[in-house]
C-alpha cells in the first residue's frame, strides 16, 4: 500500500533562517506531487506541484521553492524566512490519472 | 482561477441530527469533486469522490451530491456522532490541481 512521509512535524525557526521541509512517499511511482499551505483560519493554497523528476510548476510567487530530486522525493525550500510563512504545510500525491490526492500528516511551521 | 465557498463556516448540532454542508465553485470545468476531512492539526483524509459524470455518490452515513452546471455540491451526514466533530473540505479538481475552500467545521454534542 502507498504511504507518504513528512518530516519534520513540527517546526520553530527565527525569520531569516533557511528552511527545508522534506516529503517521501512509497508504494508507488512516478507520482504527481504536492505542495499545499494552511494558514491560520484560511484554506488549504496549493504551491508547487511536480509531474516528474526535475519538473516543478509555482502556483504562486513566494519566498518559497521546490525541488524534486528523486521520483518519490519532493522538498520544500527557503533561502530566508518571513514571518508570513508561518502555517501547516501538507504534501500531497496523486496518480497520473485525475484521481484522489492522498495527504500526508503535515508540517507545522511557526517563524518568530 | 477557481473560487471554492462554503456554507456554513461553522455548525454544532446534538448528537443524531443530520448535517447539511454546501460547497459551491466558480468554474464548472471539472475532472472531479472531492470531499476530505480534516482533524485539528492532522492532514486531511478523503471521504467522498464524485465524478463530474455523476450525480452523487454514498459511502455508509455519507452521502455527497454534485450539480456541475451550477457549481454546486452538498455533503449530507446522517444521524451525527460525536465523532464526526471535524472541518470538512470540499475541492474540486481541475487540470490535476484542487481548489480548496476555507472549510465548515462540525461540533457534534454529545
Amino acid at each position: 500500500s502507498q504511504t507518504i512521509h513528512q518530516w519534520p512535524a513540527t517546526l520553530v525557526q527565527p525569520v531569516g533562517s533557511p528552511l527545508s521541509l522534506e516529503c517521501t512517499v512509497e508504494g508507488t511511482s512516478n507520482p504527481n506531487l504536492y505542495w499545499y499551505r494552511q494558514a491560520a483560519g484560511r484554506g488549504l493554497q496549493l504551491l508547487f506541484y511536480s509531474v516528474g523528476i526535475g519538473q516543478i510548476s509555482s502556483e504562486v510567487p513566494q519566498n518559497l521553492s521546490a525541488s524534486r530530486p528523486q521520483d518519490r522525493q519532493f522538498i520544500l525550500s527557503s533561502k530566508k524566512l518571513l514571518l508570513s510563512d508561518s502555517g501547516f504545510y501538507l504534501c500531497a500525491w496523486g496518480g497520473q490519472l485525475q484521481e484522489t490526492q492522498y495527504f500526508g500528516p503535515g508540517t507545522r511551521l511557526l517563524v518568530l | 482561477k477557481q473560487e471554492v465557498t462554503q456554507i456554513p463556516a461553522a455548525l454544532s448540532v446534538p448528537e443524531g441530527e443530520n448535517l447539511v454542508l454546501n460547497c459551491s465553485f466558480t468554474d464548472s470545468a471539472i475532472y472531479n469533486l472531492q470531499w476530505f476531512r480534516q482533524d485539528p492539526g492532522k492532514g486531511l483524509t478523503s471521504l467522498l469522490l464524485i465524478q463530474s459524470s455523476q450525480r452523487e455518490q454514498t459511502s455508509g452515513r455519507l452521502n455527497a451530491s454534485l450539480d456541475k452546471s451550477s457549481g454546486r455540491s452538498t455533503l449530507y451526514i446522517a444521524a451525527s456522532q460525536p465523532g464526526d466533530s471535524a472541518t470538512y473540505l470540499c475541492a474540486p479538481l481541475e487540470d490535476y490541481k484542487l481548489s480548496f475552500g476555507a472549510g465548515t467545521t462540525v461540533t457534534v454534542r454529545a
